[in-house]
């Protein structure tokens, strides 16, 4: 059964980077094909995407987020990972790991199995 | 951008009975239509992809509907376990991604 777990640190000041980690067990993140992605909830609001990548390093970044989003992957640790800079209070969430399946045209991408979140609070 | 419009945003509903929410896109996305399970401190919970395919080990008293810009969750007979925030998604336009509704809580009556 994969599981993926997200750790880092829980509280973040104004301006600085928010650095999170993805440990992937029960599977491969360089299985072929799967992609791996984040996703963030803000207090009372929904879900946001925030990016997604391919175990080669092709990254794909939700456009309101790509100038401060960096999503990289550690082969060798079986782990991804997020950075997110410049954070504001704004940034402050729940913020999830996912993976998406192989593309196929006929369903489009969606996220299959996801970690239990961590939540980042931005505050000085 | 495509805007994912769920409703109702919050509905009040009893073990058995049958639950329908809606989700509208702004424009076609085709049958490239997710719906998600949350419960709080917990991870969210792929429901139905492509629209209506169930996902493995999901019960069949959930189903998906619809393409194009309308699309339906149904629970057949609310269990005292569905009682959680759903969540539609599109990837039509987003590649690798998706956006998602604003949610819909299902609560006991």
């Amino acid at each position: 059964q994969l599981h993926l777990q997200e750790s880092g640190p829980g509280l973040v000041k104004p301006s600085e980077t928010l650095s999170l980690t993805c440990t992937v067990s029960g599977g491969s993140i360089s299985s072929s094909a799967y992609y791996w992605g984040w996703v963030r909830q803000s207090p009372g609001k929904g879900l946001e995407w925030i990016g997604t990548m391919y175990y080669s390093e092709t990254t794909y970044y939700n456009p309101s987020l790509k100038s401060r989003v960096t999503i990289f992957v550690d082969t060798s640790k079986n782990q991804f990972s997020l950075w997110l800079n410049s954070v504001t209070a704004a940034d402050t969430a729940v913020y999830y790991c996912a993976r998406l399946p192989p593309y196929d045209y006929r369903t489009g991408y969606y996220f299959d199995y996801w970690g239990q979140g961590t939540l980042v609070t931005v505050s000085s | 951008d495509i805007q994912m419009t769920q409703s109702p945003s919050s509905l009040s509903a009893s073990v058995g009975d049958r639950v329908t929410i809606t989700c509208r896109a702004s424009q076609s996305i085709s049958n490239y239509l997710s719906w998600y399970q949350h419960k709080p401190g917990k991870a969210p919970k792929l429901l139905i992809y492509a629209a209506s395919t169930l996902q493995d080990g999901v019960p069949s008293r959930f189903s998906g509907s619809g393409s194009g810009t309308t699309f339906t969750l149904t629970i057949s007979s609310l269990q005292p376990e569905d009682f959680a925030t759903y969540y539609c998604q599109q990837s039509y336009n987003t590649p690798r991604g998706g956006t998602f509704g604003q949610g819909t809580k299902v609560e006991i009556k």
